[in-house]
Formats: C-alpha cells, structure tokens, sequence
C-alpha cells in the first residue's frame, strides 16, 4: 500500500469552476500535509502546508486534513486557466518538513 | 525574492560515468534535501541534510550516492558511476522551517 495516494486524474475543468483534489494516506504518524504545484519541467511549489486536522485558506485556496480519516484535501475556488499544473499532496513526520512522502500528483487543466 | 538555484538545468552523461549536482541554497536555510522524479512518476526523497551530516536517507540512496557541503554555500549529490535508470530530474530542497523550497531541477540524462 503507498502511503500517499492521490486521485490520478487528469482533471479537466471550466474556467471559475471549483477544483477538488484529494489525497489520502496510511501512516497516522505523518503530522504536516502539504500542496504543491509543479508545473511542466519545473520543481514543486509549496502553495499551503497544514499541521494535523483543520482547514488552512489562503485566497483561492483551502486545505482540509482529516486525520480521522486520513483524508488530505486542496480546494481551488474560481479556477483560472494559470491553475492548469500538476498538484502534487505530500505529507511529513516533523516540522522541517524531512522525509516528505509525495503523492503520484494531480494533472490539471482549467479551460478558457 | 531569494530562491533555491540549480546547476546544470541539463546533464546528459554516460553509463559508468561520475555525475555531480549543484545546489545553491537559500542562506538562512537549516535543513537541505536531494530528492528526484523519473518521468511521470512521483518526487521521491532520498536525502536530508542537517548540520553537515546526513540526518536521513531512503533506500534509493545507496553506496554509489553522497552528498557534501563543502563551503558552506554549495550542496551537491555525486552519483559515483551512473546507470541508465539514475536517468531523472533531480531537485534540491531547503527550508528552515516547515515550509520547503524546491529548486527548478538538474535534468540528468545517462547514455
């Protein structure tokens, strides 16, 4: 089992659409649970980062942890077409962000 | 705005053949990473770095792996004799904190 699985995709969606993106993992010890954005060729972009259970928001941008569940997700509000990447959802044991464990990522395509 | 730099963006290089990459962290950073990513496949970790000593590694970063910081600027990975599947992009992270910056990755391209 990974212990970081997220929702292949790709996804494709209208502009202004609302984008769901989800992950979820098995180990409960992971405690930080991060989004990044990876374009074509280029390195990961860290857009939020939570610490256990809760809800982070960041102006388009929300992350949701459930660690009851082990679910980690990355809502995109009025999606534009500069959203179109790939998502990548990683998660942590400790603070600096150490061993990330990443997810296989999220390909995304806002569409004018 | 300060970012993690990389050099070469490319490295094409033969079978057998000693490879190094750089990394230029940002300077307030504390903790340095090596990870990579094949091509279409997940960003794997395979080294932190904290304190000139390797704090943790994967099981990718064998024997033929190993990282310096010799001047206290440049962070390098040498791959001693590359194979054919070492072939991916390779990035290096900082962070001083939580939050981890990724550099824009050495494409290593073995023949």
């Amino acid at each position: 089992q990974k212990e970081v699985e997220q929702d292949p995709g790709p996804l494709s969606v209208p502009e202004g659409a609302i984008v769901s993106l989800n992950c979820t993992y098995s180990n409960s010890a992971f405690q930080y649970f991060m989004w990044y954005r990876q374009y074509s060729r280029k390195g990961p972009e860290l857009l939020m980062y939570t610490y256990s259970s809760g809800n982070k928001e960041d102006g388009r941008f929300t992350a949701q942890v459930d660690k009851s569940s082990k679910y980690i997700s990355l809502f995109i509000r009025d999606s534009q077409p500069s959203d179109s990447a790939t998502y990548l959802c990683a998660a942590a044991y400790n603070t600096n962000a150490g061993k990330s464990t990443f997810g296989d990522g999220t390909t995304l395509t806002v569409k004018p | 705005e300060p970012e993690v730099t990389q050099t070469p963006s490319h490295q094409v290089t033969q079978m057998g053949q000693e490879v190094i990459l750089r990394c230029v962290p940002i300077s307030n950073h504390l903790y340095f990473y090596w990870y990579r990513q094949i091509l279409g496949q997940k960003v794997e970790f395979l080294v932190s770095f904290y304190n000139n000593e390797i704090s943790e590694k994967s099981e990718i970063f064998d024997d033929q792996f190993s990282v310096e910081r010799p001047d206290g600027s440049n962070f390098t990975l040498k791959i001693r004799s590359t194979k054919l599947e070492d072939s991916a992009m390779y990035f290096c992270a900082g962070a001083r904190d939580t939050e981890a910056f990724f550099g824009q990755g050495t494409r290593l391209t073995v023949v």
